[in-house]
Formats: structure tokens, sequence, C-alpha cells
């Protein structure tokens, strides 16, 4: 069974500031992919990023961009320029091929004036 | 842009009665989803659906739950018997294998509230 750990219950960062956010997954497959989902207050869940694991370059989307290591079995997302509009909760979660996406519990990431 | 749809946004009932709780997925995917999200908690999986049946369920998809594709477009969960417990925000998603494969996306949650 796969298992998605991120570590920071909360964050705060400054506008316009970069921030790091953390996850960590346990796994026994070899292909799979990960991913990044926002969810702000109304709840949405807003897909940010997503990572394929055969794939050794880091994903990158606009001022979103991901630090992936393979044999670290770590994942994780950096923000830079942040916006007010980032404050949200931010979900890593993990996926096999055609499979449900196993969720790690959410960091939630306030962005400060 | 393409997008799936819930209804309805916001659903209060009864405990023991029946709930139905509508999705419209993404009109070329092929892949459907079921997750739920008990306030402050992490989203968690229930049921996936591929070629008109169930792919993949959670232990918490029990007899109470069932899923239908009654036509070309919906996607429906039913809770038989509400329970206080099932009271969450439910999200349907939707996936392709052919654009950016298992990509889900997911739509903007029904609120379920059971007195």
């Amino acid at each position: 069974a796969q298992t998605v750990t991120q570590s920071q219950p909360e964050m705060s960062v400054q506008e316009a500031e970069t921030v790091t956010l953390s996850c960590t997954y346990d796994t026994s497959e070899n292909n799979y992919y990960l991913f990044w989902y926002k969810q702000p207050p109304s709840r949405q869940m807003i897909l940010v990023i997503r990572q394929e694991a055969y794939k050794q370059q880091n994903a990158t989307e606009n001022r979103f961009s991901v630090n992936f290591q393979k044999a670290a079995k770590s994942f994780s997302l950096k923000i830079s320029d942040s916006q007010l509009g980032d404050t949200a909760m931010y979900f890593c979660a993990f996926q096999v091929t055609a499979s449900k996406l196993t969720f790690g519990t959410g960091t939630r990431l306030q962005v400060t004036l | 842009e393409p997008e799936v749809t819930q209804t309805p946004s916001h659903q209060v009932t009864q405990m023991g009665q029946e709930v139905i709780l509508r999705c419209v997925p993404i009109s070329n995917h092929l892949y459907f989803y079921w997750y739920r999200q008990i306030l402050g908690q992490k989203v968690e999986f229930l049921v996936s659906f591929y070629n008109n049946e169930i792919s993949e369920k959670s232990e918490i998809f029990d007899d109470q739950f069932s899923v239908e594709r009654p036509d070309g477009s919906n996607f429906t969960l039913k809770i038989r018997s509400t329970k206080l417990e099932d009271s969450a925000m439910y999200f349907c998603a939707s996936s392709s294998d052919l654009v950016i494969p298992d990509t889900q996306y997911f739509g903007p949650g029904t609120r379920l509230t059971v007195l």
C-alpha cells in the first residue's frame, strides 16, 4: 500500500517570497505519478502540477516547480513570488497508472502582506 | 475549458434517508472516481469506475454505497441509508487515457450534511 506524508501542517510566507512544501511517499512501484493539488477556502480541488516518476526532469508550471528525488521518495513543491491567491490547503498525492489517488494530510499555506 | 460538474452543491438530509449525488465528467474521459473529505481531514478514495463497472473500491465503500453511469454523461453516487458520519464533501473526478493520461480533474464537490 502507498502512503503519502506531509510533515508541515501549516506554513506562512510573505507576499513575493518563496516557500517550499514538503512531501514524502512510500511505494514499491516503479512507475507512478505524483501531484500537488490546491484547495482554497471554496474547497475546490485544483491541480497545480504533476510529475511522472520516469522523468528525471523536475516539472514546472509558471511560479510552481517541484523537486523530485525518486531514490529518496521525496516530492517537494516550491512556490516562487508568492501571491495572496496562493493561500490554500495544498495536498500531495500519489497515483499508480489508472488507479486511485492517495493523498497526504495537507499543508495549510498562508500568504501574508 | 472542459470541466467536471457536480450537483447539488449542498445537500442536507435526515439520517436514514437515501441521497444521490450527481456528476458530469469531462466528455472524452473514461475513468471516473468518487472521493470524500470529512471536514478538516484529508481526501479519501471511495471508488473508481471504468468500462461500466467498478474497477476499485475502498473499505469505506460498503453495501450502503453504489455508483452508476445511467447514460452517456452522468455518473452518480448513491448512499442508501445515510449516517451522521457520512457528512462530508464528496468529490467526483475523471481522467483520460489519451490526453494528459492519469491526471484526475475534480468537480467542485457536493457538501453532504446528515442531520
